[in-house]
């Protein structure tokens, strides 16, 4: 069974600086995808980024953006220019090929300082 | 709205009482999932379908039961509650003929149980 570990359970920032939050997976299979959730206080679940194993390039969007290291089996969150708004719980998970079964980390809660 | 819709948001039941969650999905997804959510920890899979007719286990089934009423429909069951199923529980979906359900899931907005 695939396991994803987020060492990190509290981070801070301030307001306007950048933050990376870690995450690491296990995992036997060669093709998968990756994403960071963030669940903020409202508890909907909103999914930020998406990373398929097969691509080397590192995905991006607007201010967030992931570090994928394959071999390492790891997947860190940037966030950029980070605002008042991303304070919120962020959630790793791992999708195997087939797509049913997404599995989550432990989740990261991220505060963010005026 | 587009989107996953829970029922209800809210509810308290008695040790033993039995309770349906129903979940609806307007996006014409194959893949419907239910989640539950343990203060401070992530997901975990309760059961799922992967199309119309099916339905399989995920990491957590004990105790409850699913019904895929049709392609937009999901329920989950709990027929006899016990205090160890005081969760939040998320429905959500996945995959359709633009986007396989490794894409990435669409959750509702959750149901927060308590069983006393």
């Amino acid at each position: 069974a695939q396991t994803v570990t987020q060492s990190q359970p509290e981070m801070s920032v301030q307001e306007a600086e950048t933050v990376t939050l870690s995450c690491t997976y296990d995992t036997s299979e060669s093709d998968y995808y990756l994403f960071w959730y963030k669940q903020p206080p409202s508890r909907q679940m909103i999914l930020v980024i998406r990373q398929e194993a097969y691509k080397q390039q590192n995905a991006t969007e607007n201010r967030f953006s992931v570090n994928f290291q394959k071999a390492a089996k790891s997947f860190s969150l940037k966030i950029s220019d980070s605002q008042l708004g991303d304070a919120a719980m962020y959630f790793c998970a791992y999708c195997n090929n087939a797509g049913n079964m997404l599995t989550f980390g432990g989740g990261t809660r991220l505060m963010v300082k005026p | 709205n587009a989107g996953v819709t829970q029922t209800p948001k809210f509810q308290v039941l008695k040790t033993g009482q039995s309770m349906t969650l129903q979940c609806a999905q307007d996006m014409n997804h194959n893949s419907m999932y239910w989640y539950r959510q343990d203060p401070g920890m992530g997901l975990r899979l309760i059961y799922y379908s992967a199309s119309e007719g099916t339905t399989d286990k995920g990491e957590v089934p004990n105790g409850y039961n699913v019904s895929r009423l049709n392609k937009r429909e999901f329920s989950l069951r709990l027929e006899s509650a016990a205090p160890s199923q005081t969760s939040v529980y998320f429905c959500a979906s996945s995959g359709n003929q633009d986007r396989g359900p490794n894409y990435g899931y669409t959750f509702g907005s959750g149901t927060r149980l308590t069983v006393v």
